[in-house]
């Protein structure tokens, strides 16, 4: 069955410290991969996808990601973390193929809270 | 800007009073979304419409239906609310066959029952 991990619910990170975000896929093929962030009260914003090509992806707010293949991973990395990073952050993933209807599956989520 | 759009942001309704929440898009998207996330979870995929045809989840309860008039607007009806059905309520959409998936989220309705 398809499934997404993010091993890790709560992070605390120093601001100006850097942050991965961790994401684990179970899926039959290579699929579309997706990290959103969300602030509280607040919609899913997409910070970068992966489709094919260069296996690091280069996103909104100076996050970046980078899609392991042989790991199944595409975790989310920022150099130095602001404050106004805060916020809950979901990676997801969508099937390839004829007859999808742009499906995604979420992981659970990780919370990252940033000290000052 | 092109968006999507959700109304009202915050909806109270009563035990077992119907209630509709909205969703309009400027995307021109052929794909649309609804979402129930509860606090600290995923977001959870109620239903879809890919042009017109309706796509329910297999676990979506039946108190929930959806209308898609045109390509613009979407909404969610639930006809009789529990208190279970307190949720924030996510609208999505996503121009699927172009080959770009991602979704586009709306603000959220933050949905109480009282």
């Amino acid at each position: 069955a398809q499934s997404v991990t993010q091993p890790d619910i709560h992070i605390t990170v120093s601001e100006g410290a850097s942050l991965e975000l961790r994401c684990n896929y179970s899926y039959g093929a290579t699929p579309y991969l997706f990290w959103y962030v969300q602030s509280p009260g607040q919609g899913l914003q997409l910070l970068l996808k992966y489709f094919s090509g260069d296996t690091l992806v280069q996103g909104i707010k100076g996050f970046e990601a980078e899609f392991k293949r042989s790991q199944s991973s595409f975790n989310l990395r920022k150099p130095s973390v602001h404050w106004s990073d805060a916020a809950e952050y979901f990676c997801a993933v969508g099937a390839r193929g004829s007859g999808n209807t742009g499906k995604l599956i979420f992981g659970q989520g990780t919370t990252l809270q940033v000290k000052p | 800007d092109a968006m999507v759009i959700q109304n009202p942001r915050y909806q109270v309704t009563q035990f077992g009073k119907p209630v509709t929440l909205s969703c309009s898009q400027t995307l021109n998207h052929n794909v649309m979304y609804w979402y129930q996330q509860k606090s600290s979870q995923a977001p959870k995929l109620l239903f879809h419409y890919y042009d017109k045809d309706f796509n329910n989840e297999a676990d979506t309860p039946d108190n929930f239906q959806s209308r898609r008039p045109n390509t613009s607007f979407c909404f969610l009806d639930i006809r009789s609310p529990g208190l279970g059905d307190a949720a924030m309520y996510l609208c999505a959409t996503s121009r699927v066959g172009t080959g770009s998936y991602e979704q586009y989220f709306g603000p959220g309705t933050r949905l109480t029952v009282t």
